[in-house]
């Protein structure tokens, strides 16, 4: 199975400052035929279920505010919020879907300073 | 607007079966997907497996001996089985779709409680 493994396991950041969450995967997750990373973030927020924020590591879903940024590469990722507003405290989740098993992170929860 | 929405029993005992269904509207069944996850309470999210809408199944290895994922077109529905419970199986079941083999999961269902419990 791919490991993937997220730090910090939580975060407090002032509103309006920068959040940047890392995620690691054990094995590369790059398609060398499309040199795609098959790499997703998600957001959970309390009682609901995870939101698809961020696909291929850098494409945003639609409908997902450009404060949300995906990048990284090999086995290297990072989510950043690059103004933190309130709605935006949650837990993320980076997910891996290049091979069976699909594997999540452990998660980080991300609060207000 | 695709919509999954999950249906079952709360409640299950040790050492029985749980059975979930997945009613898809919205949209078809056709063409996609559709993947079973849960979450143990305050816990992070594990991917059980997944169908095509031919039938065509993939299970995490760790469940495999316990899931049947199952599928009917004409209800546009999806099923899960998970048998021989225990406490440990108690979480939050997801379902969702992916629009490939191998693709993020889009479209999530709002996930039911599943109780393990004698």
């Amino acid at each position: 199975d791919i490991v993937m493994t997220q730090s910090p396991d939580s975060l407090a950041v002032s509103l309006g400052e920068r959040a940047t969450v890392y995620c690691k995967s054990s094995q590369s997750v790059l398609f060398n035929s499309n040199n795609k990373h098959y790499l997703a973030w998600y957001q959970q927020k309390p009682g609901q279920p995870p939101k698809l924020l961020i696909y291929w590591a850098s494409t945003r879903a639609s409908g997902v505010p450009d404060r949300f940024s995906g990048s990284g590469s090999g086995t290297d990722f990072t989510l950043t919020i690059s103004s933190l507003q309130a709605e935006d405290v949650a837990v993320y989740y980076c997910q891996q879907f290049y091979t069976s098993p699909r594997t999540f992170g452990q998660g980080t929860k991300l609060e207000i300073k | 607007q695709v919509q999954l929405q999950e249906s079952g029993p709360g409640l299950v005992k040790p050492s029985e079966t749980l059975s979930l269904t997945c009613t898809v509207s919205g949209g078809s069944i056709s063409g996609f997907y559709w993947s079973w996850i849960r979450q143990p309470p305050g816990k992070g999210l594990e991917w059980i497996g997944y169908i095509y809408y031919s039938g065509t199944t993939s299970y995490n290895p760790s469940l495999k001996s316990r899931v049947t994922i199952s599928v009917d077109t004409s209800k546009n529905q999806f099923s899960l089985k998970l048998n021989s419970v225990t406490a440990a199986d108690t979480a939050v079941y997801y379902c969702a779709r992916t629009t490939g083999q191998l693709a993020p999961f889009d479209y999530w269902g709002q996930g039911t409680l599943i109780t393990v419990s004698s």
